[in-house]
């Protein structure tokens, strides 16, 4: 069975950094592509950052370019997301999603699996 | 303001068919494929459908997708109000190098 658990979120203030991690298990990891959605409360879905099977493509959504980095690592099952400059409206519930295909940007990006998510707040 | 269109809600009886629109441009649903999620309340998002019509395993074949154009439409028959959620399309952007989302429709049944 397939399992993505998200980790690391918190309470944070505007312009610190935080680290996310999502630990995969249940499926072949280095298979696929895996990315980072978000979700402010009561609002829809934000679609933040993915990155292929080998890291070798990683793509943002404009509103963290430059600010957040997507990493993984296939040894470890783990996905991660490094999050600087953080902004007030940064606060959403963070999800790990697996991509159906091993690449990022294809297309083709589905999510067929989930995480809980983790719940980021930026505030003073 | 998002980047693709769906209604803000939609509600139709027990039994019933209902069906959720999403429109875009050429940029994203005109040459992408489009996917549909359900989430249900204080859940995480669940994939209905990919590929506009191809729906995964263990999803009833209730639910249906089709596009046209720049448009993508989930349908669902024999409404139950298990499927009471909220209902996002979802696709790559290729001007926006993004996976990009609609608002999401409320779905309400009566």
């Amino acid at each position: 069975e397939v399992h993505l658990v998200e980790s690391g979120g918190g309470l944070v203030q505007p312009g610190r950094s935080l680290r996310l991690s999502c630990a995969a298990s249940g499926f072949t990891f280095d298979d696929y592509a895996m990315h980072w959605v978000r979700q402010a409360s009561g609002k829809g879905l934000e679609w933040v950052s993915g990155i292929s099977w080998n890291s070798g493509s990683k793509d943002y959504a404009d509103s963290v370019k430059g600010r957040f980095t997507i990493s993984r690592d296939n040894a470890k099952k783990s996905l991660y997301l490094q999050m600087n400059s953080l902004r007030a409206e940064d606060t959403a519930l963070y999800y790990c999603a697996k991509d159906m295909s091993p690449y990022s940007g294809s297309g083709s990006d589905y999510f067929d699996y989930w995480g809980q998510g983790t719940l980021v707040t930026v505030s003073s | 303001q998002s980047v693709l269109t769906q209604p803000p809600s939609v509600s139709a009886a027990p039994g019933q068919k209902v069906t959720i629109s999403c429109s875009g441009s050429s940029s994203n649903i005109g040459n992408n494929y489009v996917s549909w999620y359900q989430q249900l309340p204080g859940t995480a998002p669940k994939l209905l459908i990919y590929e506009n019509i191809k729906r995964p395993s263990g999803i009833p074949d209730r639910f249906s997708g089709s596009k046209s154009g720049t448009s993508a439409t989930l349908g669902i028959t024999g409404l139950q109000t298990g499927d009471e959620a909220d209902y996002y399309c979802g696709t790559w952007d290729s001007s926006l190098n993004a996976v990009v989302f609609g608002g999401g429709t409320k779905l309400t049944v009566l």
